[in-house]
């Protein structure tokens, strides 16, 4: 099964900190995503890569940025944190092909922004 | 108007009962489709591709209807274990990759 792993289940920061979310992948994945769901506004595309350096703005990407220097590994950054980006923050990975279009996603990151 | 639209429920539903609910999305240019299920508190996973012929996976039933640009899932006898958030996903196709686009999901929650 592929694994998809997001490094921090929960953490806690202060408005102004910058902040790394990692996510890795173990399948060999070209796709990468980072999404953010919110209650009553469900999962918000915020960034994706389709290969290592490559990344393309999703719907919301004010705020963050990403960097995909490593085939396995999206990172998420938040450069100054501000409570608004309080959230759940979801990765997923995918290959696309005949039969192959499934997103995998990790457990999940839940930043607290005080 | 968002992307893909979906009523966000809570259906009630009986155990033993069929619901049936769907997914407009605004992009005609949308190539695939999927129903993935997320359970209180976890990830998404995926329920089912759907195709245009429209498919089955036991008593899960997913149709397309591009005409007027919508999807549904339709669950038979359903089973408490069924109540969860049903998300809708769309793929577009871009230069730069597939872009996955979500419902804000529908919740169906099954009573004894």
């Amino acid at each position: 099964d592929v694994k998809v792993t997001q490094s921090s289940r929960y953490l806690v920061k202060r408005t102004g900190e910058k902040v790394f979310l990692e996510c890795v992948q173990d399948m060999d994945h070209e796709n990468m995503f980072w999404y953010r769901q919110d209650p009553g506004l469900g999962l918000r595309l915020i960034y994706f890569s389709y290969d290592v350096k490559m990344k393309e703005k999703g719907d919301i990407p004010e705020g963050y940025s990403v960097s995909r220097e490593k085939k396995e590994r999206f990172s998420l950054i938040l450069e100054s944190a501000s409570t608004n980006q309080t959230s759940m923050y979801l990765c997923a990975s995918a290959r696309w092909g005949s039969g192959a279009n499934v997103l995998t996603f990790g457990a999940g990151s839940r930043l607290t922004v005080l | 108007r968002k992307e893909v639209e979906q009523d966000p429920g809570p259906f009630n539903v009986p155990e033993g009962a069929t619901v049936a609910f769907n997914c407009t999305y605004s992009n005609s240019a949308s190539q695939s489709f999927f129903w993935y299920r997320q359970d209180c508190r976890k990830e998404p996973k995926l329920l089912m591709s759907v195709y245009s012929s429209g498919n089955e996976d036991g008593r899960f039933t997913a149709q397309l209807n591009r005409a007027s640009q919508y999807i549904s899932l339709l669950i038979r006898d359903s089973k408490l274990s069924d109540s969860a958030t049903y998300l809708c996903v769309v793929n577009q196709i871009k230069a730069a990759g597939n872009k996955l686009t979500f419902g804000g999901g529908t919740r169906v929650l099954v009573k004894p």
